[in-house]
């Protein structure tokens, strides 16, 4: 069982586009996240949930909406894609804010065109 | 934020050779993670050591808190080593934002 599972692993799209990347974890932690990974393989964060509330937001404009409709999940929605936005972005979750490991998704390619 | 130094920034090694990689970081932590990330992309944790010395294998780590720094051994390397390996921490104080590191690459040579 894939313990934090992302769809889809590559998306291909056009600048403009909307798209959503989906991220469910079946460990039962209480803390997810969202992470962006550039060309040179730098590691951002760029959102956090507890328990379905926001508690992490980094400085990320506001085409990047997230949301979790339960604890196990926690979707990553673009608006009006920019060339700027290519890059991995990866999912991960951890059983309490503090003091836990994080596990990682295996991430999702997207490509702008 | 806090700061993340990760050295070295590039490493090759021949197979079974011996490596240190080295995570400097700037404030007192409670959240310190390695990570490889393999040639797939895929993002495999390592060991979970805020502080002291763990071993998994051919693998090792050892932090100390007090002096703001991480080592991870690679002893007997093997190709399949090869990728990038990552430190990760969070600060014990103020806002809780998981940094990470830019990374070591590591190319393993048959």
């Amino acid at each position: 069982d894939t313990a934090v599972s992302q769809t889809p692993k590559y998306l291909v799209t056009q600048m403009g586009n909307d798209k959503s990347i989906k991220c469910e974890q079946n460990l039962g932690h209480d803390t997810m996240y969202w992470y962006k990974q550039d060309s040179k393989k730098f590691l951002k964060i760029m959102f956090s949930y507890n328990n379905k509330e926001l508690i992490i937001n980094e400085t990320v404009p506001n085409r990047f909406s997230p949301k979790s409709p339960d604890k196990a999940h926690l979707n990553l929605h673009i608006n009006s894609l920019e060339l700027g936005d290519s890059a991995v972005y990866f999912c991960a979750s951890s059983q309490a804010i503090r003091n836990q490991p994080q596990h990682f998704g295996d991430g999702t390619r997207l490509s702008i065109l | 934020g806090i700061q993340v130094e990760q050295s070295p920034p590039d490493l090759i090694l021949q197979e079974g050779a011996n490596s240190t990689l080295r995570c400097n970081f700037s404030d007192s932590v409670n959240n310190l993670q390695w990570f490889h990330q393999n040639p797939w992309g895929q993002l495999i944790n390592l060991f979970y050591i805020p502080s002291g010395t763990k071993q998994n294998g051919r693998l090792s780590a050892t932090t100390v808190a007090t002096e703001r720094y991480s080592l991870l051994y690679i002893s007997s390397s093997q190709t399949t080593d090869s990728g990038v390996y990552f430190c990760a921490v969070a600060p014990s104080g103020g806002s809780y934002i998981p940094t990470f590191g830019r990374g070591t690459s590591l190319i393993v040579h048959p």
